[in-house]
């Protein structure tokens, strides 16, 4: 079946650098993703979304990159802070109803 | 005041037991789901309800049921549990079911999650 993947399972970063997490999909028919964060102990939270008609979406800190010619999806964070740790998933949905999750990468803020 | 609220957040019981978690959601929401993450942190779709009518129902053993008494409501019962159940389960609402109707009445799509139970067989 269609899958959603992620280059990397973890990434650490330096706090203040920019952080990119980088997402794979499969279903070329795919028109809208969303990303979210999990926190420890917490259910994932809404961070910022795009549909395939777009390449490119800010949101406040977040901007979000989709390249449909390799089926890419990227969530940029700048200035990380030690409150952006936690799981990041990408979700991609295929003319609606239901909803698939990536695998999931952790993203570790250095002090 | 809590959006999406699940109970119980933990639940720690022996293998062959039945048991239930509850999910309500005060958002005026269409539409509630169940999803299962296990331990490597990946999210399935298990179950989704629009206005207390199964829409999704994934390849699911059916000792699990969903039962959705209105619309704000979506429960799981889970019969003879296997230590293989255990994982953190996440009740989750959306405003509509379907992107492009929330697109049509400008609605953002995305999911509101509750905060998760954890469900430990032993």
């Amino acid at each position: 079946g269609e899958s959603v993947g992620l280059h990397l399972p973890t990434l650490s970063v330096q706090e203040g650098d920019n952080s990119i997490i980088n997402c794979a999909y499969s279903n070329s028919a795919s028109d809208y993703f969303i990303w979210y964060k999990q926190e420890s102990g917490k259910g994932p939270q809404f961070i910022i979304d795009i549909r395939s008609n777009m390449d490119k979406r800010q949101g406040q800190r977040v901007t979000v990159l989709l390249n449909k010619t390799v089926k890419h999806l990227s969530l940029q964070i700048a200035a990380t802070q030690p409150g952006d740790s936690a799981v990041y998933f990408c979700a991609e949905t295929t003319g609606g109803f239901k909803t698939i999750f990536g695998a999931g990468t952790r993203l570790f803020v250095k002090a | 005041d809590t959006a999406v609220s699940q109970t119980p957040k933990y639940l720690v019981t022996q293998m062959g037991n039945d048991k239930s978690i509850k999910c309500e959601q005060n958002l005026g929401h269409d539409t509630m789901y169940w999803y299962k993450q296990d331990s490597k942190k990946f999210l399935k779709i298990m179950f989704s309800y629009n206005n207390k009518e199964l829409i999704i129902n994934e390849t699911v053993p059916n000792r699990f049921s969903p039962k959705s008494p209105d619309k704000a409501h979506l429960n799981l019962h889970i019969n003879s549990l296997e230590l293989g159940d255990s994982a953190v389960y996440f009740c989750a609402s959306s405003q509509a079911p379907l992107v492009s109707l929330s697109v049509r009445r400008g609605l953002r799509y995305g999911y509101t999650f509750g905060s998760g139970t954890r469900l430990t067989v032993v």
